[in-house]
């Protein structure tokens, strides 16, 4: 069954630098999402992608944040300047559509900023 | 914004037993899912469910949107099934699933 890579698994950073988490969304999915969760809190949305813009951001996805489609297949995730409130688990999403379509998630980039 | 709230938010079960996690929220949605996420983190989506019912195995969910809850069903509980459950919501005119707070949830063999 296909499936939202994501990649790398684990990522350690020191405070101030930048990151870019990577994600290979499902081939034939349109819309593409950011999530992250602080450890043990919920699940929190950051952004949505669609037609190689952003469809939707939050008030956690401010300037420090960013996405880019790079090319056919890849969706990134930048943080600029890490932040020690940045750890969490991020989470990649894909869905075909946005109406009556299953989200499918990564397994995540668990990032730690020291 | 829209409030998503799960309960009970804590739940320890016996292997075989049944147990049934409400999923409430404060606003008309256009679309709800229900998501397990296993002990290694992952989210796993395991219904599609708006409106009605559905059923897979030994899990089913309800969903009356008129009355803004939906439900999750799990009979016949494994292992297998601890982790915790969350009900995603997306409104109306967003490009965005909210999810609600969880249902931490334990099977014990």
């Amino acid at each position: 069954e296909p499936e939202v890579t994501q990649t790398p698994s684990h990522q350690v950073t020191q405070m101030g630098q930048e990151v870019i988490l990577r994600c290979v969304p499902i081939s034939n999915h349109l819309y593409f999402y950011w999530y992250r969760q602080i450890l043990g809190q919920k699940v929190e949305f950051l952004v949505s992608f669609y037609n190689n813009e952003i469809s939707e951001k939050s008030e956690i996805f401010d300037d420090q944040f960013s996405v880019e489609r790079p090319d056919g297949s890849n969706f990134t995730l930048k943080i600029r300047s890490t932040k020690l409130e940045d750890s969490a688990m991020y989470f990649c999403a894909s869905s075909v559509g946005t109406r009556g379509e299953k989200l499918f998630f990564g397994s995540g980039t668990q990032l730690s900023v020291l | 914004g829209i409030q998503v709230e799960q309960s009970p938010p804590d739940l320890i079960l016996q292997e075989g037993a049944n147990s049934t996690l409400r999923c409430n929220f404060s606003d008309s949605v256009n679309n709800l899912q229900w998501f397990h996420q296993n002990p290694w983190g992952q989210l796993i989506n395991l219904f599609y469910i708006p409106s009605g019912t559905k059923q897979n195995g030994r899990l089913s969910a309800t969903t009356v949107a008129t009355e803004r809850y939906s439900l999750l069903y799990i009979s016949s509980s494994q292992t297998t099934d601890s982790g915790v459950y969350f009900c995603a919501v997306e409104l109306s005119g967003t490009y965005k699933y909210i999810f609600g707070t969880g249902t931490r949830l334990k099977v014990l063999a």
